[in-house]
């Protein structure tokens, strides 16, 4: 079966400091993946997704970046993290065949800048 | 583009007692639903989905949901509320071969004793 990890759990940087978020999948191939942010009292925002291995779509201009150096492994980060930033970091994979729609969410990542 | 309107930001509900959430979508073409529940610090676990077919949809959790393309909703049920079902609720529909959902903005559901 497949899961899906994130890592770190939680995560208090100061403004300015970088960032890398790490999402790995098991038990699938070519997975899309995805990153998400959930600020405190708003929904779900799309940030990034990724189809392959180098490609990357960026769905809000902002301070962060994504980058999928293996098949199953999707980075978010920051040179310079901006109060703002702070929120609950989703990464999603889907794609499976036969239900290339259907996205399955990992544990989250919380973020704190302060 | 698709959207998703969840009209309910929160509801309470006695244990015990039915629930049903609400969800309208906006899209020209038959849509891929979804449902999500969040617990608190959680991420999101699916609790069910419709691509077509049946328009009542089983899922886990002794949830279901209904597909009216007439009303342009899916509303989530479930017959009798247990305290664990406490969380947020998200509505999500997707369209073929875009790989990308549109979320609600969630309903939180408060269980009362």
């Amino acid at each position: 079966s497949q899961t899906i990890h994130q890592w770190p759990a939680t995560l208090v940087q100061p403004v300015g400091s970088p960032l890398s978020l790490e999402c790995t999948v098991e038990g699938t191939s070519n997975p899309n993946l995805y990153w998400y942010r959930q600020a405190a009292g708003r929904g779900l925002q799309l940030l990034f997704y990724s189809v392959g291995i180098g490609q990357i779509s960026s769905e809000v201009p902002q301070n962060l970046s994504a980058s999928r150096p293996q098949d199953r492994q999707f980075i978010l980060s920051s040179k310079k993290l901006l109060l703002s930033d702070s929120g609950f970091y989703l990464c999603a994979w889907g794609g499976v065949m036969g239900d290339a729609d259907t996205q399955y969410f990992g544990p989250g990542t919380r973020l704190t800048v302060l | 583009a698709q959207s998703v309107t969840q009209p309910d930001i929160h509801i309470t509900v006695s244990e015990g007692a039915s629930l049903e959430l609400r969800c309208n979508y906006s899209y020209g073409a038959t849509p891929y639903l979804f449902w999500y529940v969040q617990s608190p610090g959680q991420g999101l676990q699916l609790l069910l989905k419709y691509f077509s077919g049946d328009t009542l949809v089983q899922g886990i959790k002794g949830f279901e949901a209904e597909f009216k393309r007439s009303q342009s909703s899916f509303n989530l049920r479930k017959p009798s509320v247990h305290w664990s079902d406490a969380a947020e609720y998200f509505c999500a529909v997707g369209r073929s071969n875009d790989y990308k959902l549109s979320f609600g903005a969630g309903t939180t559901v408060t269980v009362r004793a």
